[in-house]
């Protein structure tokens, strides 16, 4: 197993434009985590999935975000129409739901809308 | 809510030396878990130590370890004999236990730097 993956690692893209990210987690974690970080700032909670459900999203996620995990596998994180604000680092992580839960992370994708 | 506060947004340490790094919550539960993660350069987040609120016993992972004061509402990572290797940005998280969901709650950051 070789830990959380993240496709792509860069992507730039014009403002209004669509973009699409892909998680792919630990094989035999159940739960999926999407997090935003900004330079210099700690990773925020966007939203999480137990198995294919999406159980939690921040108020962080605007309408322009969707985020889905069909099948329980991996994840796609979409942004629709693009602002200069979405420019930002995507980082997935990935978990067993226990009572030791530990969160592992992927590299990201820094995302620069121009 | 809960909050996490670090309030050294950089610190600096000779390599051997020993460094604290400072962290400062805010949650009204009574059982909840903190960690330290390490972002390196590559960006990819590492968990450093893991401490359970229940637990009066600090947490130690080899040359890393917790002053967890619960009333306080602190949480300091220790590195000793510090390494080239230990350059990172160091971030204090939460993570509640008795809300639904296991978001992690994280701290603004510290840059660690060592210095040879």
């Amino acid at each position: 197993d070789t830990g959380v993956s993240q496709d792509p690692r860069h992507k730039i893209t014009k403002r209004g434009q669509n973009v699409t990210f892909r998680c792919d987690p630990i094989s035999e974690h159940n739960r999926l985590y999407w997090y935003r970080q900004t330079l210099g700032q700690g990773p925020e909670f966007l939203t999480y999935f137990q198995n294919e459900a999406q159980l939690e999203k921040s108020r962080l996620l605007s309408d322009r975000f969707s985020a889905e995990r069909p099948k329980g596998s991996f994840s796609t994180l979409e942004i629709q129409r693009t602002e200069q604000g979405d420019s930002a680092m995507y980082l997935c992580a990935s978990s067993q739901a226990s009572r030791r839960e530990t969160q592992y992370f992927g590299p990201g994708t820094r995302l620069l809308v121009l | 809510a809960q909050t996490v506060t670090q309030s050294q947004p950089e610190m600096s340490v000779q390599e051997a030396e020993t460094v604290t790094l400072s962290c400062t919550y805010d949650t009204s539960e009574s059982d909840y878990y903190l960690f330290w993660y390490k972002q390196p350069p590559s960006r990819q987040m590492i968990l450093v130590i893991r401490q359970e609120a229940y637990k009066q016993q600090n947490a130690t992972e080899n040359r890393f370890s917790v002053n967890f004061q619960k009333a306080a509402k602190s949480f300091s990572l220790k590195i000793s004999d510090s390494q080239l290797g230990d350059a990172a940005m160091y971030f204090c998280a939460y993570r509640s236990k008795e809300t639904s969901g296991s978001r992690l709650t994280f701290g603004e950051g510290t840059q660690l730097t060592v210095n040879p």
